[in-house]
Order: structure tokens, then C-alpha cells, then sequence
């Protein structure tokens, strides 16, 4: 079986530039969540999907960010504009709702210089 | 809210010995999740155990093992038998048990523990 997917691994971008981060999350499975991963912050979470509705989107720093989830396999994190201090590892995961557990992507290193 | 503290920045265990890390958590509710996850040099998050709170009985799989203390809000990892590839970060995190139909499932981390283990 296929794991949660997400593209690009690597992101190098100018700053003030639109990133797009995409996620595929594993079929079957009705929750979604984006984290970020920092030396500084550790892994916080941004926001959570449930059932392609955004359950919980306290976590989203600033309106430079925003996320979608157009349907059950897929959703989005944009950047726009994009800053030096949003360089980070950003990690997908989702869970079926039975499930305690979440199964995480393997992340997309984002640098913006 | 929920907090989780790992005290232990880094840990260094020798090959085949037994290495223990830290997790302790805050929260008014009585019934959650606990988890360790482990991240390699590779990124990946990977499942190591999970415990329910409403069991009192720890959580064991294959050389990993938890000592959960509720009362003592506790949550500490035994390694035994360490190998080269448990070097990792490890992370514990809480998921609180309230909620429904995926309202409340977010994970919340502490900091990580860099796991060293030495030939």
C-alpha cells in the first residue's frame, strides 16, 4: 500500500515567491494534517482536515498561509509570499477515523533564501 | 491546552545496553493517547508505541517498551538491547481521546530527544 505522498521533497525558492507544498493522503483514511518541523519550534501543527472540512486552523501562522482540501485525496499548503523564516521541513499526515495513530508523509524541506 | 516536555535534549546509549527517555505531559483530561514516535536521519516519522491512558497495563513491542504513570503525568521509553539503527529523534506526543468523527485527533509533540547509540 501506498503511504501518505507529498511533493516536492525539496523545495529552493526567492523569497516573496508562491510555494505550493501537496499532499495525498492515504486512500480510505478522512483526516488530514499539516505540521511543520523547526530546529526552534519543534513540530507544530497547522492545521487539520476532517473529511476535506478544516477542523482546527489555529496552528497557520499569518495569512501568507492558507490550506485546501478539494477532495478525499488531496489537499494543499500554500505560501504566498513566501519568507526566509518559513524555511522548514512540512509533514502531511492523515488517520482513518478509527485509528488512534497518524501516518505521516516524508515530508518537503522548503528553503527560501 | 496540552503540553508535552522531553527534558533529555540528547542521550547516548552503547550498543546492545538498555537507554531510557523521558516524556512527561500536562492535562486536565482523563482520558488520551500517548506516542513515541521516531524520526532517522531519513525524516520519516515512524510509530514506535502507543498507550490509552485507560489502560494501566504498559505498552510493549518487541525491544521498546513504556513505563506510563498517570498520576505522575509520565511517559518514559526503555530501549533494550539498543542497535545502530535506533539513532534517531524521538519524539512523545499526546492526542486527547475527547471529540468525534476526527474533531479533536491532532497530535501535540514535545521537543525531541536525539538518540545516539554508540558501536
Amino acid at each position: 500500500d501506498a503511504g501518505v505522498i507529498q511533493s516536492p521533497r525539496h523545495e529552493v525558492t526567492e523569497m516573496g515567491q508562491e510555494v505550493t507544498l501537496r499532499c495525498k493522503p492515504i486512500s480510505g483514511h478522512n483526516s488530514l494534517f499539516w505540521y511543520r518541523q523547526t530546529m526552534m519550534r519543534g513540530l507544530e501543527l497547522l492545521i487539520y482536515f476532517n473529511n476535506n472540512v478544516p477542523i482546527d486552523d489555529s496552528g497557520m501562522p499569518e495569512d501568507r498561509f492558507s490550506a485546501k482540501m478539494p477532495n478525499a485525496s488531496f489537499s494543499t499548503l500554500k505560501i504566498q509570499p513566501s519568507e526566509p523564516r518559513d524555511s522548514a521541513v512540512y509533514f502531511c499526515a492523515s488517520t482513518p477515523a478509527s485509528y488512534n495513530e497518524q501516518f505521516f508523509g516524508p515530508g518537503t524541506r522548503l528553503t527560501v533564501l | 491546552a496540552q503540553t508535552v516536555t522531553q527534558s533529555q535534549p540528547e542521550m547516548s546509549v552503547q550498543e546492545a545496553e538498555t537507554v531510557t527517555l523521558s516524556c512527561t505531559y500536562d492535562t486536565s483530561e482523563s482520558d488520551y493517547y500517548l506516542f513515541w514516535y521516531k524520526q532517522p536521519p531519513s525524516r520519516q516519522m515512524i510509530l514506535v508505541i502507543r498507550q490509552e491512558a485507560y489502560k494501566q497495563q504498559n505498552a510493549t513491542e518487541n525491544r521498546f517498551s513504556v513505563n506510563f504513570q498517570k498520576a505522575a503525568k509520565s511517559f518514559s521509553l526503555k530501549i533494550s538491547d539498543s542497535q545502530l539503527g535506533d539513532a534517531a529523534m524521538y519524539f512523545c506526543a499526546y492526542r486527547s481521546a475527547r471529540g468525534s468523527g476526527g474533531s479533536n485527533y491532532k497530535l501535540t509533540f514535545g521537543k525531541g530527544t536525539l538518540l545516539t547509540v554508540n558501536p
